[in-house]
């Protein structure tokens, strides 16, 4: 079955520190990923996503995320966190077809919270 | 980067009353929408694709009699949630597919419905 898993319900970490927010996926063939986050009452902002190519992607507001094959995971990460980052951070999958062929559909995790505290 | 707008952002209905939420792309024709729901500190949940001109695809456990799509044009789906029950409130946001950037959708600021 194809789904994507956020462990964790909630991060907490002080502004300035590092953030990691993590996301395996479970999907046939290459995985087209992505992550979005989601700030109260609105709907959800595109911040990044890994079709192909280089395994580190930089995507908006400083944010980045590593595809790693082998642990099927693909974790949002931040040198230093801002206490404007707290929101609830979605990382999806793209969904596969039974012969391979990638849906329109996005399989999205549960999501996390981040909170950075000043 | 691609704008998708909603309408209305809130709305409180009575029990038994339907209610028509629209989803535009504002600078690209989307030939595919969907439609989520979302209850509180919950993930997503996908309702139905919209195809322009086409009947949209709806998720299973989703009643396509309640929850009325139609994409009739390639900027405009409506979501018609037809004799509302206080278990519809939720948070309904539509996403857009752009076809010159094909693998990402851009998402609606989402409707807040309350059937009272």
């Amino acid at each position: 079955a194809q789904s994507v898993a956020q462990p964790e319900d909630q991060v907490n970490v002080a502004e300035g520190n590092p953030l990691t927010v993590k996301c395996t996926y479970s999907v046939s063939g290459n995985p087209y990923l992505f992550w979005y986050v989601q700030y109260p009452n609105r709907g959800l902002q595109f911040l990044l996503k890994y079709i192909t190519g280089d395994n580190l992607v930089k995507g908006s507001y400083g944010f980045e995320a590593e595809f790693n094959k082998s642990q099927t995971s693909f974790h949002l990460k931040k040198p230093s966190a801002l206490v404007s980052d707290s929101a609830l951070y979605f990382c999806a999958v793209r969904g596969r077809l039974n012969y391979g062929g990638a849906t329109n559909k996005l399989i999205f995790g549960t999501g996390t919270l981040l909170a950075v505290q000043p | 980067g691609a704008v998708v707008s909603q309408h209305p952002s809130w709305v409180i209905c009575k029990s038994g009353t339907s209610v028509k939420i629209e989803c535009r792309s504002l600078d690209f024709q989307a030939t595919t929408m969907f439609w989520y729901r979302q209850f509180p500190k919950q993930s997503l949940m996908l309702m139905a694709t919209s195809n322009e001109g086409s009947k949209a695809t709806y998720e299973q456990g989703v009643e396509k009699d309640k929850f009325l799509i139609n994409h009739a044009s390639l900027t405009l789906s409506t979501l018609t949630v037809t004799s509302a029950h206080p278990e519809d409130s939720s948070f309904y946001i539509c996403s857009a597919r752009d076809p010159e950037t094909s693998y990402e959708q851009y998402f609606g600021p989402g409707t807040r419905l309350t059937v009272t």
